[in-house]
């Protein structure tokens, strides 16, 4: 079965610094690209990151480029964001989500339960 | 960066009818629009794929076409689960966006 779990989510001050990761079961982590998905509670759905399989290529949105990294550990299973130089914009839950892009096209066929970031002082 | 429309906001129908809901978007993305369903509390759950591809253990109900720039989901007669948010979402050169989603209520 396929599993996502997310976790380092919490409190933190603007300005501040945290790191998210999402630890990956059920299937072969190192042959699918990987995402993070936010979302504002109550709010839509914005993409925030990609990175491909063996971690040599990621993308961004606009709002969190030079302030967020994507990376991943292989042997680990595990898929991480870093986010620095945190806004209370940047507060939401963060998914992570996998992609089917090797497979078969861009879409996300499993998510994480999300893990809340609450950026306030 | 595309951006995604989609239409109605908020959806007012009752069990049994057949609904639609549209997805536009800024500039062509060929057929790489995808679907998804979200219930309070809960992540997103794939739909749809590749624009009119129905994702395994998905009821036949849903169904999707278009390509271009006009996207559209369609349940063809509403069951009491299917009240949620429904999201589209693109992927263009290097780069993914979602709609703003669709509230689907009792009416």
């Amino acid at each position: 079965e396929v599993q996502l779990v997310e976790s380092g989510g919490g409190l933190v001050q603007p300005g501040g610094s945290l790191r998210l990761s999402c630890a990956a079961s059920g299937f072969t982590f190192s042959s699918y690209w990987m995402h993070w998905v936010r979302q504002v509670p109550g709010k839509g759905l914005m993409w925030v990151s990609r990175i491909n399989n063996d971690g040599s290529s990621t993308d961004y949105a606009d709002s969190v480029k030079g302030r967020f990294t994507i990376s991943r550990d292989n042997t680990k299973n595990t898929l991480y964001l870093q986010l620095n130089t945190l806004r209370a914009e940047d507060t939401a839950v963060y998914y992570c989500a996998r992609d089917q892009a090797v497979v078969r096209g861009y879409d996300f066929d499993y998510w994480g339960q999300g893990t809340l970031v609450t950026v306030s002082s | 960066d595309i951006q995604m429309t989609q239409s109605p906001s908020t959806l007012s129908a009752s069990v049994g009818d057949r609904v639609t809901i549209t997805c536009r978007a800024s500039q062509s993305i060929s057929s790489w629009l995808a679907w998804y369903q979200q219930k309070p509390g809960k992540a997103p759950k794939l739909l749809i794929y590749k624009a009119s591809s129905l994702e395994s253990g998905v009821p036949s109900r849903f169904s999707g076409s278009g390509s271009g720039t006009e996207f559209t989901l369609t349940i063809s007669s509403l069951q009491p689960d299917d009240f949620a948010t429904y999201y589209c979402q693109q992927y263009n050169s290097h780069s993914y966006s979602f709609g703003q989603g669709t509230e689907l209520e009792v009416k």
